[in-house]
């Protein structure tokens, strides 16, 4: 399996301009995450799917941030407008959920899409 | 509210050490915790998961354990080599699909 994939894998943009980050998970998971990792912050989770069905999204930090599940083998993570605080790693991970959305398998990350906001 | 701790931030060791490393959570009420091992500019790798019916993983050099009475799990390092040198993370997962982290010991293993 080639894991999860994530694109792009470096970022620079402008403040003010629509940042898209893209995710596949790994086939046949049913759970997927989006974190971001800071030095400040460590990893914070933003939101996660089971099933294609956002569960909970109380980490996305702002009305900016928007993430989408269109089916099971993609994810998208939108920053609309950007600024320079959300300079960070993203990451996505997978893993094969219980259908209740419990935790039940490892968790595995893919290699992250570094975002520079100027 | 869970909350993740690491402890040391930071460990130096000399190659051929044994080592623990340390992780603590303050709600006993999860259903598993992993480990996971990130090099620098990279994804994170899973090490071990250990379920909240058991007390310990193992593979390799590493073997993890968990009591969840006390909040506890450490990370044994048997040997350690100085292409173990990396952050490693725990992180507790929750009923619900939620996994916390803490903020990781940064590990140098010195030839």
């Amino acid at each position: 399996d080639a894991g999860v994939i994530q694109s792009p894998r470096h970022e620079v943009t402008e403040m003010g301009q629509e940042v898209t980050l893209r995710c596949k998970p790994i086939s046949g998971h049913n759970s997927l995450f989006w974190y971001r990792q800071t030095m400040m912050r460590g990893l914070e989770l933003l939101i996660y799917f089971n099933n294609n069905v956002p569960i909970d999204d109380s980490g996305m930090p702002e009305d900016r941030f928007s993430a989408k599940m269109p089916n099971a083998s993609f994810s998208t993570l939108k920053i609309q407008p950007s600024e320079p605080r959300d300079s960070a790693v993203y990451f996505c991970a997978s893993s094969l959920g219980a259908r209740t959305g419990g935790l039940t398998g490892e968790l595995f990350f893919g290699e992250g899409s570094r975002l520079t906001v100027l | 509210k869970q909350e993740v701790t690491q402890i040391p931030a930071a460990l130096s060791v000399p190659e051929g050490e044994n080592l623990v490393l340390n992780c603590s959570f303050t709600d006993s009420a999860i259903y598993n915790l992993q480990w996971f091992r990130q090099d620098p500019g990279k994804g994170l790798t899973s090490l071990l998961l250990i379920q909240s019916s058991q007390r310990e993983q193992t593979s390799g050099r590493l073997n993890a354990s968990l009591d969840k009475s006390s909040g506890r799990s450490t990370l044994y390092i048997a040997a350690s080599q100085p292409g173990d040198s990396a952050t490693y993370l725990c992180a507790v997962g929750l009923v619900g699909g939620k996994l916390i982290f803490g903020q990781g010991t940064e590990l140098s293993v010195k030839p």
